[in-house]
């Protein structure tokens, strides 16, 4: 696609359940990553691809938080047994080559916990 | 001490006027830098690239300061639709690459 492409745009899930993310990034670009964002607040980084592999999973918040990225292509972000502190929208974004060159996000996945 | 920090506003400024944003980094091995730019409840998106010789593009100018580790972003002759938070990101490789983002500076132009 011309652009990031993120699924779904919204999601509404009970405190407990397990959620997936998807993310299919611009066609070509290498790098991916995860960032996560709570109302109000800037940008908290997760985990960042290169190809298939996670150089930097620094950011991950916790064990329920995990990525894979398959193909060099599409990213899936798994929060098992999602908590309230969970909600915020997940932003998912990628570059051609590392970082530092332009990153292009995604509209995001809006997640709530209820 | 944050890797970026940036001034906390919010910056409330007339149509018109100048207005300035700077931010810091921490580690000097850093190597690109960019303005970014988020709209309430929207993803960022890129506004400029900032360059060692400083840059403009149109009404907006980018410079930066290697030696004192600082970056700002000027804005003349504000508009209603620059309204935004300006978000200010550095890359850097330090056996592995990175991307960081600060935390923002909000930006309300009023009528």
């Amino acid at each position: 696609g011309a652009g990031v492409s993120q699924s779904p745009s919204n999601k509404v899930t009970e405190k407990g359940k397990d959620v997936e993310l998807r993310c299919d990034p611009i066609s070509g670009h290498t790098a991916l990553y995860w960032y996560r964002q709570s109302l109000g607040q800037g940008l908290e980084f997760l985990i960042y691809f290169q190809g298939n592999s996670a150089p930097d999973k620094s950011g991950l918040p916790s064990d329920r938080f995990s990525a894979e990225r398959t193909g060099g292509s599409v990213s899936t972000l798994t929060i098992q047994r999602t908590q309230q502190e969970d909600s915020a929208v997940y932003l998912c974004a990628s570059s051609f080559g590392p970082p530092g060159n332009t990153i292009y996000f995604g509209e995001g996945s809006w997640l709530t916990v209820v | 001490r944050k890797e970026v920090e940036q001034d906390p506003g919010p910056f409330n400024v007339p149509e018109g006027a100048t207005v300035a944003f700077n931010c810091t980094y921490s580690n000097s091995a850093s190597q690109s830098f960019f303005w970014y730019r988020q709209d309430c409840r929207k993803e960022p998106k890129l506004l400029m690239s900032v360059y060692s010789s400083g840059n403009e593009d149109g009404r907006f100018t980018a410079q930066l300061n290697r030696a004192s580790q600082y970056i700002s972003l000027l804005i003349r002759d504000s508009k209603l639709s620059d309204s935004a938070t300006y978000l200010c990101v550095v890359s850097l490789n330090t056996g592995g690459f990175k991307t960081i983002f600060g935390a923002g500076t909000r930006l309300f132009v009023k009528a």
